[in-house]
Formats: structure tokens, C-alpha cells, sequence
């Protein structure tokens, strides 16, 4: 079966520190990975997606990047947080399909300060 | 572009009250319909889905019906329990440039009280 694992689980960083969020999947080959933000009370904003290795696309523009350097492996970074940067960060994976649902991991919380 | 509107809440019910949110969506194609759960601190969850019109989901007494033709998919439980206190999202896949384009609502809160 498949797994999706996020690390780490909450994360508190000074403003204008660096930032990696790191998301992997097991269990499947070839996955759509996807980088979400949820800011407090609010919906999901998709900030990146990736269809293959060394493939981004960028949702809307803003202080985060974000790269893909193994099949399974979504990693989002940052040189330096703003204090908007605090959110519930989610990364998701899916097949491409479009009866698929997508997975979700369990999130990583940062909080900057 | 395609969206998804729901009411935002909050909702607060009693238990064994029945539950009713509802969701409608815009999209130029013919998405598929989904419904995720939140629970505190956590990821989303698939709850259910459907796939074409008329389809319904259904899963731990949750049910949801595709309505093209007033472009909406509902979700409905008869009695609520405290354990399904959480946020749900009403969602839809549809086709794009890469693939595959979710587009979210922005999530009901639901609280049920004993």
C-alpha cells in the first residue's frame, strides 16, 4: 500500500531563516506530488506541483520554492521566512487520473516568528 | 476557472441531529466530485467521491449525490456523532495542462455536541 510521510511535524523558525520541508511517498512510481498551504481557519492554497523529476510548476508567486531530486521526494525550501510564511503545509500525491483522489500527508506546521 | 463554493460554518449540532452542507461547483469540463475530512492537526481524508452525474458516495454514513444539473454535491449524514466534529472540504478534479486540477473549498467546521 501506499504511504506518504512529511517531516517535520511542527516547526517554529525566526524570520528570515532558511526553510526545507520534506515529503516522500512509498509505495507507487511515477506520482503527481503536490505542496499545499493551509493558512489558520482557512482552505487549501496550492502553492506547487510536480509531474516528474525536475518539474515544477508554481501556483502563485511568493517566497517558496520547491524541487523534486528523486521520484518520490518533494521537497519545499525557502532562503529566507516572512512571518506570512506561518501555515499548516500539507503535500499530497496522486496518480493524474481524474476519478483519482489525492493523498494526503499529515502536514507540517510552521509557525514563524 | 473551475471553483467550489460551501458554506463556511461554523456548524454546530447536537448529536443524532442530522447533518446537511452544502456544495456547489463550477467547471468547464466534467469533473469528478470528492469530500475530505480534517480532523485537528491532521491531513485530509477521503471521505467519499463520485465520478459522473447521478453517482452517489457513501462511506460511515456520509452520503453525497452528483447533481449536474444544479451543479452540486451535498453531503449528508442522518444523525451525527461527537467523533465526526472536524473540517470538510468539498473538492473537484478536473483535467488541465499537467494532468490532473484539484480545486478545493475553503472547508466547513463541523462541532457536534453530546
Amino acid at each position: 500500500s501506499q504511504t506518504i510521510h512529511q517531516w517535520p511535524a511542527t516547526l517554529v523558525q525566526p524570520v528570515g531563516s532558511p526553510l526545507s520541508l520534506e515529503c516522500t511517498v512509498e509505495g507507487t512510481s511515477n506520482p503527481n506530488l503536490y505542496w499545499y498551504r493551509q493558512a489558520a481557519g482557512r482552505g487549501l492554497q496550492l502553492l506547487f506541483y510536480s509531474v516528474g523529476i525536475g518539474q515544477i510548476s508554481s501556483e502563485v508567486p511568493q517566497n517558496l520554492s520547491a524541487s523534486r531530486p528523486q521520484d518520490r521526494q518533494f521537497i519545499l525550501s525557502s532562503k529566507k521566512l516572512l512571518l506570512s510564511d506561518s501555515g499548516f503545509y500539507l503535500c499530497a500525491w496522486g496518480t493524474g487520473l481524474l476519478t483519482d483522489t489525492q493523498y494526503f500527508g499529515p502536514g507540517t506546521r510552521l509557525t514563524v516568528l | 476557472g473551475d471553483s467550489v463554493t460551501q458554506m463556511e460554518g461554523p456548524v454546530t449540532l447536537s448529536e443524532e441531529a442530522f447533518l446537511t452542507i452544502n456544495c456547489t461547483y463550477t467547471a468547464t469540463g466534467y469533473p469528478s466530485l470528492f469530500w475530505y475530512v480534517q480532523y485537528p492537526g491532521e491531513g485530509l481524508q477521503l471521505l467519499l467521491k463520485a465520478t459522473k452525474a447521478d453517482d452517489k458516495g457513501s462511506n460511515k454514513g456520509f452520503e453525497a449525490t452528483y447533481r449536474k444539473e444544479t451543479t452540486s454535491f451535498h453531503l449528508e449524514k442522518g444523525s451525527v456523532q461527537v467523533s465526526d466534529s472536524a473540517v470538510y472540504f468539498c473538492a473537484l478534479s478536473d483535467s488541465f495542462s499537467y494532468g490532473q486540477n484539484f480545486v478545493f473549498g475553503p472547508g466547513t467546521r463541523l462541532s457536534v455536541l453530546p
